[in-house]
């Protein structure tokens, strides 16, 4: 059974920094894309960063590009979000989510999963 | 971006009857050399995470009941319950993965019962 399991949410302050991780299993990790995918309260879905299996090629939104940086470690599993210079905005439920990917090309998400809570507050 | 928009906002369906959920995409998804729409539908319930219901338009991942159905092509595309059931309250959300990496989803229908 796929299982991907996020933490590290945390209320700070603006310009703050934190470091989100989900641990999978399940499927084989490394030839899996993954990515980060939030919602605001309340609000709908935004696609935030894309991780190549290998780790090679990453993909930021424009709102979060040089500030956010996805990486994973595939000996342990583990991808994660470091997120620099938080804003109010960025306030959100950080999903990680599992690419569904074909002949090279990554597509939509077939897994997800539950979110962590991070909250940029003065 | 390409800009995905959902209507309605919002709707409110008696148990058993049909409900349906339209999104429109800025630009085409469809891809011309497959003939694949590259759009894919999720439902979200109270407190949960997305879970995928269809993709290439019409798919039904594996497990989704067959009174959703997905159509369209091109720039519109339709989610159609056919039979409401209670267990279906969620707020559905349609995504083009045509221009990756930049993702994007529609904002959303909240389907109620009334």
């Amino acid at each position: 059974e796929v299982q991907m399991l996020e933490s590290g949410g945390d209320l700070l302050q603006p310009g703050g920094s934190l470091r989100l991780s989900c641990a999978a299993s399940g499927f084989t990790f490394s030839s899996s894309a993954m990515s980060w995918v939030r919602q605001a309260p309340g609000k709908g879905l935004e696609w935030v960063s894309a991780i190549s299996g290998s780790g090679d090629n990453t993909y930021y939104a424009a709102s979060v590009k040089g500030r956010f940086t996805i990486s994973r470690d595939n000996s342990k599993n583990t991808l994660y979000l470091q997120m620099n210079s938080l804003r109010a905005e960025d306030t959100a439920v950080y999903y990680c989510a599992k690419d569904f990917c074909a002949d090279g090309f990554c597509y939509f998400f077939d897994h997800w999963g539950q979110g962590t809570l991070v909250t940029v507050s003065s | 971006d390409i800009v995905m928009t959902q209507s309605p906002d919002s709707l409110a369906v008696s148990l058993g009857e049909r409900a349906t959920i339209n999104c429109k995409s800025s630009q085409s998804v469809l891809y011309s050399s497959n003939n694949k729409n590259y759009l894919a539908w999720y439902q979200q319930k109270p407190r949960q995470p997305p879970k995928l219901l269809i993709y290439w338009a019409s798919t039904r991942e594996s497990g989704v009941p067959d009174r959703f159905s997905g159509s369209g092509s091109g720039t519109d595309f339709t989610l159609t319950i056919s039979s409401l059931q209670a267990e279906d309250v969620a707020v559905y959300y349609c995504q083009q993965y045509y221009y990756t990496p930049q993702l994007t989803f529609g904002g959303g229908t909240k389907v109620e019962i009334k």
